[in-house]
């Protein structure tokens, strides 16, 4: 079964980028995955779908600082500029054949 | 618009039975599945079942098989999620979602609210 693993958190400057990481489990690297953005005290919200060839399809209103990128086994997600509301958690969430899956998420320090 | 609306906020005792309820607008309710997932305090996300308005077919998480109850009414565009004997350790919240495609297993582009659910006696 597919497992993801992501650091477990990661921190920027306000006006910085960050970069972070959703790693599929062997076996599994040509799985697509799904990002979302969890702010404080809020639901989660949808920034991506993002394919093992790198190629992503955001969801609407996403700011065109938020990018995916993949390699091997390994998503992307990097946020440029980054604001103050962007600090959240970051989860990854992939699917297969009767199993949803999510990471376990990265919370994201903006100082 | 496309939304899931769900139920308010509820608080149980152990014991006490609960339904709560996400609502869907602005699509075919019965074209798409609806997944819920908990999370409990400070904690990660949790894939609990999924649920096809269409025809009702259900799919339990094997976290969640026997531990909660899914369904639907197509008619009102509402799905379900239910327990017949609550827990303290059922104190979470819950969403709601859909997939961004047709099919059972997808990338979840749409979310609900969140429901908070307190078990306390």
């Amino acid at each position: 079964q597919v497992v993801l693993t992501q650091t477990p958190s990661a921190s920027a400057s306000l006006g910085a980028s960050v970069k972070l990481t959703c790693t599929l489990s062997s076996g599994h690297s040509s799985y697509a995955i799904a990002w979302h953005q969890q702010q404080p005290e809020m639901g989660p919200r949808y920034l991506m779908e993002l394919n093992s060839d790198g190629s992503h399809s955001k969801g609407d209103g996403i700011p065109d600082r938020f990018s995916g990128s993949s390699s091997g086994a390994e998503r992307y997600l990097t946020i440029s500029s980054l604001q103050s509301e962007d600090e959240a958690d970051y989860y990854c969430q992939t699917w297969g054949t009767g199993i949803y899956v999510f990471g376990p998420g990265t919370k994201v320090t903006v100082l | 618009e496309v939304q899931l609306v769900q139920s308010g906020a509820e608080v149980k005792k152990p014991g006490e039975s609960l339904k709560i309820s996400c609502k869907g607008s602005g699509y075919r309710f019965t074209s798409y599945w609806i997944v819920w997932v908990r999370q409990m305090p400070g904690k990660g996300l949790e894939w609990m079942g999924i649920i096809y308005p269409g025809d009702s077919d259900t799919r339990y998480s094997p976290s969640f098989q026997g531990q909660v109850t899914i369904s639907a009414d197509k008619s009102i565009s509402t799905a379900y999620l239910q327990w017949s004997s609550l827990k303290a350790s059922d104190s979470a919240m819950y969403y709601c979602a859909r997939p961004n495609g047709v099919g059972a297993h997808d990338a979840l582009d749409i979310w609900g609210q969140g429901t908070m659910v307190t078990v306390s006696s």
